[in-house]
């Protein structure tokens, strides 16, 4: 069964400190990975998307890696901002049709403390 | 951000009643998609369309319907609301190989 698991849950850390959230996946075949930020009551907003081939990319202070052996994924947020509060999606996409379906984890939500 | 629209962001309706949640989009996507999720709790695909009077239901079964008559329009509609449809929906599109889906903002249903 293709899933998507993310840890941890929840997470609280002061503004200014880093912070790192995890995601295993078992989609298979895969295609691309993303994480996606979302604000509460808000859609979800990508931050960023990696291929087969890609172990890591960043988008400013958010860094991903990916580990397609071991299917890990990772987001390191750096000196992270009151703003950074939202609950961080990972999602994974397979190559086993043209629609590109899409397998949800339920999200880390962080909290970013003054 | 991306150019998705959802109406009405919040909707509080009473059992029974006919709904219809609007989502646009003005970048020419193909693929439009609606979505559900509940607090807490992962996204759930109830439709999806690969472009004009394309439609298929998703993983997730609702009793929700969907058209696509336009290519930037996907609303979708319940016939009768029920308590048991409060949740968020949320309305995305992507283009042709485009490995992204942009949201739009989503609409907040609660059904008393």
């Amino acid at each position: 069964k293709n899933q998507v698991e993310q840890s941890p849950q929840s997470l609280i850390i002061l503004e200014g400190k880093n912070c790192t959230l995890q995601c295993n996946y078992t989609v298979s075949p895969f295609s691309n990975l993303r994480w996606y930020k979302q604000d509460t009551g808000r859609g979800p907003v990508s931050l960023t998307i990696m291929t087969f081939s890609e172990n890591t990319k960043s988008n400013g202070r958010y860094t991903a890696t990916l580990d397609a052996d071991t299917k890990q994924s990772s987001l390191h947020i750096t000196a992270s901002q009151l703003s950074d509060s939202a609950s961080y999606i990972c999602v994974v996409s397979d190559r086993g049709s043209t629609l590109g379906r899409l397998y949800f984890g339920r999200g880390t939500q962080l909290t970013v403390w003054p | 951000e991306a150019d998705i629209y959802q109406t009405p962001r919040y909707l509080v309706i009473g059992t029974g009643k006919k709904i219809t949640l609007e989502c646009s989009q003005t970048m020419g996507h193909d693929k439009m998609y609606w979505y559900q999720q509940d607090p807490g709790m992962e996204l759930h695909l109830i439709h999806y369309s690969y472009g004009v009077n394309s439609t298929e239901k998703g993983d997730l079964s609702s009793e929700s319907t969907v058209s696509r008559i336009r290519t930037e329009h996907f609303p979708l509609t319940l016939e009768s609301a029920r308590p048991s449809h409060t949740s968020q929906y949320l309305c995305a599109s992507g283009g042709q190989g485009d490995y992204e889906q942009y949201f739009g903002p989503g609409t907040r249903l609660t059904v008393t």
